[in-house]
């Protein structure tokens, strides 16, 4: 079975502050993909990255980055110099090698104040 | 890129109706999904098509539940006989078929059912 767990259901934070989301994964597959999605208040969800489970590599785009570490399941994402508009649900998302079904997380709330 | 679109945005139903939900996906993407969202959770799968075909069906779509993609391009998703507990968000996405094609998803229909 698959599992993705975002232990952080809210966090608040300061504008500039640094925040990041925790995601742990659990999975029997070896090839898997990892995704994180953005969903503002208007409610799409917003494609931020994705990640295959052969490349360890860690990413950076702007003010985000991302780190993805099988030695304990985990792929959190790091905002820097948070901004009000990066204030949103944030989710983590595994899909198994062979099909396409994604399994989210239950979400985390960030709420960046001014 | 238009994106993808759903409609409507909101629907109100007294419990026992029928509804229908429309989804249509980027027009280059032969893959179309279809999530349910509740408060507070993540996106749980429901089913998937490629082009035409419905490939995978989630064990939470019941009997009353039906999706069709009748020429691949948009998809209906029909509830007969709603019941409170249906009331959600309904999410389309679509993507280019390959295992690293990013799933994009709508605005969603958000269904009360009174």
């Amino acid at each position: 079975a698959q599992k993705v767990t975002q232990a952080q259901t809210e966090i608040s934070v300061v504008e500039k502050e640094d925040v990041t989301l925790d995601c742990v994964y659990e999975t029997r597959d070896t090839t898997y993909y990892l995704f994180w999605y953005k969903q503002p208040p208007s409610g799409e969800l917003v494609f931020l990255i994705r990640r295959n489970s052969f490349d360890e590599q860690n990413e950076i785009s702007g003010r985000y980055s991302w780190n993805f570490q099988k030695s304990t399941s985990s792929f959190n994402f790091t905002i820097t110099a948070s901004q009000v508009v990066d204030s949103a649900v944030y989710f983590c998302a595994l899909m198994r090698g062979s099909n396409y079904k994604l399994t989210f997380g239950k979400g985390t709330l960030l709420t960046v104040n001014p | 890129d238009t994106g993808v679109s759903q409609d409507p945005r909101h629907k109100i139903t007294k419990r026992g109706q029928n509804v229908t939900f429309r989804c249509d996906p980027i027009s280059e993407h032969n893959r179309l999904y279809w999530y349910r969202q509740t408060l507070g959770q993540g996106p749980e799968f429901l089913t998937y098509f490629q082009n035409e075909a419905q490939l995978e069906k989630s064990r939470l779509l019941s009997d009353r539940f039906s999706a069709e993609r009748p020429k691949g391009s948009f998809s209906t998703l029909e509830i007969q006989r709603t019941e409170q507990g249906d009331s959600a968000m309904y999410l389309c996405a679509s993507s280019l078929q390959g295992w690293d094609s990013p799933l994009h998803f709508g605005n969603g229909t958000r269904l009360t059912v009174t």
